[in-house]
C-alpha cells in the first residue's frame, strides 16, 4: 500500500489563481480530512468526509471547497488564492469514524501564495 | 473536547528515556489521550493511545494517572531519529459530527542529542 498520497508536494500561486490539492489513500478508508500548518501552530481542520459523497467543514474552512466523489480520493480546491493561505496542507484518512482508528497523515503540500 | 498542556520545548541525551508530560485536568470519562509526533517537513505520525490503562507499543509506552488529569508519554531509549514535536490530544470515545478530526495544539518540541 501507498497509504496516503498528496500531489504536488511545492507549489507557487499568485493571488487569484486557483487550485487543486490532490489527497488519495489506497487503504479503502471512509474518513478522510485535510488539515493547514501554519508556523509555530498546531494543525487546523479545514474539511472533512465520512465517505463518498459526504462532506463537512472544520474549523478553518473559509476559502477552501471540497467534493467526496469516490472512496479513494479527497481533493481540496482554492478557488481564488490569498496570501493568508500560504501554509503546509496535509490529507489524513482512518479507516471509519470512530476513536479507536488511528489516522494516517500524507507527507503535505507546502503552498505559497504571493 | 478537553485541553492538554504542554511544555513547549525539551532536551534529552540519546540513549536516554524520554518523558513527556501533559496536563488534560477538563478530561471527560469517555476521552482518550493520543500522542502523534510531526518530524520536520514531514506529516504526523500516531504514536499510541489510551483511555486509563497504561498502554505500550513497539514506539512507546502511556502512562495515565488515575485521575486521568495528566499522562506521561515514555520513548525508552531515545535516538537521534526521535527528535520531532510531540502533540498529545483528547479525544471524546464516540462519533460526533466532526467525526475523527484530531485538535492538535503546538506541542513539544523533543529535541535528543549525542
Amino acid at each position: 500500500n501507498a497509504g496516503v498520497t498528496q500531489t504536488p508536494k511545492f507549489q507557487v500561486l499568485k493571488t487569484g489563481q486557483s487550485m487543486t490539492l490532490q489527497c488519495a489513500q489506497d487503504m479503502n478508508h471512509e474518513y478522510m480530512s485535510w488539515y493547514r500548518q501554519d508556523p509555530g501552530m498546531g494543525l487546523r481542520l479545514i474539511h472533512y468526509s465520512v465517505g463518498a459523497g459526504i462532506t463537512d467543514q472544520g474549523e478553518v474552512p473559509n476559502g477552501y471547497n471540497v467534493s467526496r466523489s469516490t472512496t479513494e480520493d479527497f481533493p481540496l480546491r482554492l478557488l481564488s488564492a490569498a496570501p493568508s493561505q500560504t501554509s503546509v496542507y496535509f490529507c489524513a484518512s482512518s479507516r471509519r469514524g470512530g476513536l479507536q482508528e488511528t489516522q494516517y497523515f500524507g507527507p503535505g503540500t507546502r503552498l505559497l501564495v504571493l | 473536547d478537553a485541553k492538554t498542556t504542554q511544555p513547549t520545548s525539551m532536551d534529552c541525551a540519546e540513549g536516554r528515556a524520554a518523558n513527556l508530560p501533559c496536563n488534560h485536568s477538563t478530561i471527560s470519562g469517555n476521552e482518550y489521550v493520543y500522542w502523534y509526533r510531526q518530524i520536520h517537513s514531514q506529516g504526523p505520525q500516531y504514536i499510541i493511545h489510551g483511555l486509563k490503562n497504561n498502554e505500550t507499543n513497539e514506539m512507546a509506552s502511556l502512562i495515565i494517572t488515575e485521575d486521568r488529569k495528566s499522562s506521561t508519554l515514555i520513548l525508552p531509549h531515545a535516538t537521534l531519529r526521535d527528535t520531532a514535536v510531540y502533540y498529545c490530544i483528547v479525544r471524546a470515545g464516540f462519533f460526533n459530527q466532526a467525526g475523527t478530526a484530531l485538535i492538535f495544539g503546538k506541542g513539544t518540541t523533543l529535541s535528543v542529542s549525542s
